[in-house]
């Protein structure tokens, strides 16, 4: 059973540019989350999905997007990208029936130029 | 903004001893998880308790939640050197929706 995947470990982008994430939930679960983590500090809740709608979101910008699939998968798209995005981005598994744990994958390091 | 805050924000102990780590937070909650981090990679689930619990055992990690204070610790007993890690609180702020809110972190050293 493989718990949460993210893809890719590494990337290394332009300012400017634009980014795409992804996430594979844990097995029997239906709800991604995504965090942003900077250096040092704690992860910041960037939104949530769930039966393919974005539920909650956190405090950031609209160049932050998303998209849920059928199969619960999530990618996280951010557009414009500025220095200040540089960070670790970690996906989040749950279930919204019953509560459970939630359980994060490895995270993505995004690094910006 | 963050809801919780880990006290202390460093730690450094040799193998062996106890580490203890607090953590507050600000709104009424559903439950509270502990996470580990090593070295900025994926965060580790510890333990979850929920708002009618006070205390939890796991293995060597003992956790207690006291919400009149609106506060947890995470106790690790005789400790290694591979519990060297981040430790980090999250709280649910009462939505029961998984938008976890993270303090900034315990980072405990644990010397050989």
């Amino acid at each position: 059973d493989a718990g949460v995947t993210q893809s890719p470990t590494h990337l290394i982008k332009t300012r400017g540019q634009q980014v795409t994430l992804r996430c594979s939930p844990k097995s029997g679960h239906d709800t991604v989350s995504w965090y942003q983590q900077a250096l040092g500090q704690g992860p910041q809740f960037i939104f949530q999905y769930y039966e393919e709608e974005e539920r909650q979101r956190g405090n950031f910008p609209d160049r932050f997007s998303g998209h849920q699939f059928p199969n619960y998968s999530s990618e996280l798209n951010v557009n414009a990208l500025l220095l200040g995005d540089s960070a670790l981005y970690l996906c989040a598994s749950s279930s919204l029936r019953g509560v459970t744990e939630a359980f994060f994958g490895q995270g993505t390091r995004l690094t910006v130029v | 903004s963050q809801q919780g805050e880990e006290d202390p924000q460093a730690l450094s102990i040799q193998e062996g001893e106890n580490a203890t780590m607090n953590c507050s937070y600000k709104t009424s909650i559903n439950n509270l998880q502990w996470y580990r981090q090593n070295s900025g990679r994926g965060l580790v689930h510890l333990i979850l308790i929920r708002s009618n619990e006070r205390e939890k055992h796991s293995g060597r990690l003992r956790v207690t939640l006291d919400t009149s204070k609106k506060s947890s610790s995470l106790l690790i007993t005789a400790s290694r050197a591979a519990d060297t890690a981040s430790y980090f609180c999250a709280t649910d702020g009462a939505s029961g929706t998984y938008k976890y809110i993270f303090g900034t972190g315990t980072r405990l050293k644990v010397l050989a």
